[in-house]
């Protein structure tokens, strides 16, 4: 089975700062992982993905994460944020058995950013 | 192009009322997936289709959830006998490779 934990289910900082929004998995199977936003009253938009090669990955709107496998962490990374940034962050892994495709996910952290 | 639609947007109905959710997947993509939101539980996967058929309905809570694909493309979600638990935001995704794309999703309250 796999699980995804979220570390921080809110994360509140101030415009221009740097943020890190933890994520930790636990699969007994090799996993994809993935970050998704999601705004207010919208689906969820891909920010991010790591399949395989370097595990420094970047996405859209600034983001980076890091995959660490002897951790078994995937945290999300920027160094500057904006108002624009506050969302809720999903972390998810992909099992590669089963050939399913299914996404688990972790609980969300919320970003706050305060002018 | 055109992303993953659904509708309705937002449903109200009542208790022990039957109901159906659509989602029309972005054109050519042949996996389409359902999950659900809510605040209790979070997102949790409910059934997978490839092409037509659903190789993977795992997810479905119970038997009153019923889900349809048809020409590989649009898919309807019932749900029978609706209970004031199946409040959520329903979520439809498809995708052609690794990369899942998510439509804006229906808010179910059952009063």
């Amino acid at each position: 089975a796999q699980s995804v934990t979220q570390l921080d289910s809110q994360v509140p900082v101030f415009e221009e700062a740097p943020v890190e929004l933890r994520c930790n998995y636990s699969s007994s199977v090799s996993v994809y992982l993935f970050w998704y936003v999601q705004y207010p009253n919208q689906g969820l938009q891909l920010l991010l993905k790591y399949l395989s090669g370097s595990t420094l990955v970047k996405g859209i709107n600034g983001f980076e994460a890091e995959f660490n496998k002897s951790q078994t962490s995937f945290h999300l990374r920027k160094p500057s944020v904006h108002i624009s940034d506050t969302a809720e962050y999903f972390c998810a892994v992909m099992p590669l058995s089963g050939n399913t495709g299914k996404l688990i996910f972790g609980q969300g952290t919320t970003l706050q950013v305060k002018p | 192009g055109a992303g993953v639609s659904q509708s309705p947007s937002n449903k109200v109905t009542e208790k022990g009322k039957d109901v159906e959710l659509r989602c029309d997947p972005i054109s050519g993509h042949t996996a389409l997936y359902w999950y659900r939101q809510s605040l209790g539980q979070g997102l949790e996967f409910l059934i997978y289709f490839q092409g037509n058929s659903a190789p993977d309905k795992s997810g479905l809570p119970s038997d009153r959830f019923s889900a349809e694909r048809t020409g590989g493309s649009v898919s309807t979600l019932t749900i029978q006998r609706t209970q004031q638990e199946d409040s959520a935001v329903y979520l439809c995704a498809s995708s052609m490779l690794d990369t899942q794309y998510f439509g804006p999703g229906t808010r179910l309250t059952v009063l």
